[in-house]
């Protein structure tokens, strides 16, 4: 059964240093999104992106936070510089179409620590 | 705007009783319904979703779940509670042709023996 897939399982970090999260949707899927959870607290939409572009985006989603498709496979999140707050659990999901008609797969998640 | 509230963070059934998990909703425009489950170290998988149509929407596991637009509710529940059941669940809504889902804090069940 196609899966959403996501590497690494657990990034650790320094605080102001930049990571990138990657996921592998599933191939014949057309809408891609991150969503995070912070310790103990709710799953937090960021970004949607559908055709090479970001279709919505939350308030979290700030100057920080990027999204790129590079290669027709990979999803990737970057965090340009984090913050001690960036600490959470972040999730990929996908979708063949809007999130409200279809379902959304998730991946198992990246936790992420910075120090 | 729509937002999520659901009650009680912590739900303790005994297996073979009724399992029932609350969430009220508020939504300016139609809202699209859904429960996720989320096991121990993986991802969130999709129990049932309410688009249009049929109020009472059945899911995987025996669960189901009935929409009142009335009472701006979508309680999920299931006749009897297995061990497997014990997880954390996710209330979500969203808007018709919207790309974002707004969850909830979530409900983690416990089911004992």
């Amino acid at each position: 059964e196609p899966e959403v897939t996501q590497t690494p399982s657990h990034q650790v970090t320094q605080m102001g240093q930049e990571v990138i999260l990657r996921c592998v949707p599933i191939s014949n899927h057309l809408y891609f999104y991150w969503y995070r959870q912070i310790l103990g607290q709710k799953v937090e939409f960021l970004v949607s992106f559908y055709n090479n572009e970001i279709s919505e985006k939350s308030e979290i989603f700030d100057d920080q936070f990027s999204v790129e498709r590079p290669d027709g496979s990979n999803f990737t999140l970057k965090i340009r510089s984090t913050k001690l707050e960036d600490s959470a659990m972040y999730f990929c999901a996908s979708s063949v179409g809007t999130s409200s008609y279809n379902e959304q797969f998730f991946g198992p998640g990246t936790r992420l620590t910075v120090l | 705007a729509q937002s999520v509230t659901q009650l009680g963070s912590h739900v303790s059934v005994s297996e073979g009783a009724l399992v029932l998990l609350r969430c009220n909703y508020s939504s300016s425009v139609p809202p699209y319904l859904f429960w996720y489950v989320q096991y121990p170290n993986q991802g969130l998988q999709l129990l049932l979703k309410y688009t249009t149509g049929a109020t009472l929407v059945k899911g995987i596991n025996g669960f189901e779940a009935e929409f009142k637009k009335s009472e701006t509710s979508f309680h999920l529940t299931k006749p009897s509670a297995h061990m497997s059941d014990a997880a954390e669940y996710f209330c979500a809504v969203s808007a018709a042709g919207g790309f974002k889902t707004i969850f909830g804090a979530g409900t983690r069940l416990f089911v004992k023996a």
